[in-house]
């Protein structure tokens, strides 16, 4: 029920290196989430934006994560020097207006 | 922090029976969100409930904000119905969003 696309689907990175994550929200959404879900199956919020900007954001994400929402763009979630316990499926959902979210597939992300 | 927590952990059903699965959380929320994950690790959204009741085809949920509470009963329940199911509450404070740890639902033949 979902039109939220993420790419890509996995990405294996070495310790250190950089991992990008894209994601196209469904039109017309102007709010974006990112989530973190760990072999555990443990979610934890990362980000959030309205249209391009920052509503909310956890202190990792501040640190080592970067994101983005540009306007006619993918938004994005940057990993800058990947940890193992990075390690995660990374969610991505769009929502009208922070009430019903829509989430895409997710990239798994596997950091050697 | 919001704790939620959502019992059972797990559930066993067979074809055609039906449950209800709970999440509880310790502060007033704005809302609670429900979704399945299937085995492929896609979340299906379900409901989104600011008050009261909705239902659609064999689910129905719950909201209680006063009580602290939400529900999701699943009826009729078909062998597609398994996977986990979250509930995600949204505090009244601010846009973030947080889990509950699942329930695990295996509908069997």
């Amino acid at each position: 029920n979902s039109k939220v696309i993420q790419t890509p689907r996995y990405l294996v990175k070495g310790q250190g290196q950089k991992a990008k994550m894209r994601c196209i929200p469904e039109k017309g959404h102007p709010v974006v989430f990112w989530y973190q879900q760990n072999k555990n199956n443990e979610f934890k919020f990362l980000i959030n934006f309205q249209n391009q900007e920052v509503l909310q954001q956890i202190d990792m994400t501040e640190k080592r994560f970067s994101a983005e929402c540009p306007s006619n763009s993918p938004c994005s979630l940057e990993i800058q020097s990947s940890e193992a316990g990075d390690s995660a499926l990374y969610l991505c959902a769009s929502s009208v207006n922070q009430d019903t979210q829509y989430f895409g597939p997710g990239t798994r992300l596997l950091v050697l | 922090g919001m704790p939620v927590e959502q019992n059972p952990p797990a559930l066993s059903l067979y074809e055609g029976a039906e449950s209800g699965l709970r999440c509880n959380f310790s502060t007033t929320m704005k809302g609670v969100q429900w979704f399945q994950q299937n085995h492929r690790g896609r979340l299906i959204t379900l409901f989104y409930l600011a008050q009261g009741t909705k239902e659609n085809g064999r689910l129905k949920s719950t909201f209680n904000s006063k009580e602290r509470y939400s529900t999701l009963h699943i009826k009729d329940a078909q062998l597609e119905d398994s996977g986990t199911y979250f509930c995600a509450v949204e505090g009244t404070g601010g846009y973030k969003v947080v889990f509950g740890s699942g329930t695990r639902l295996l509908v069997s033949p």
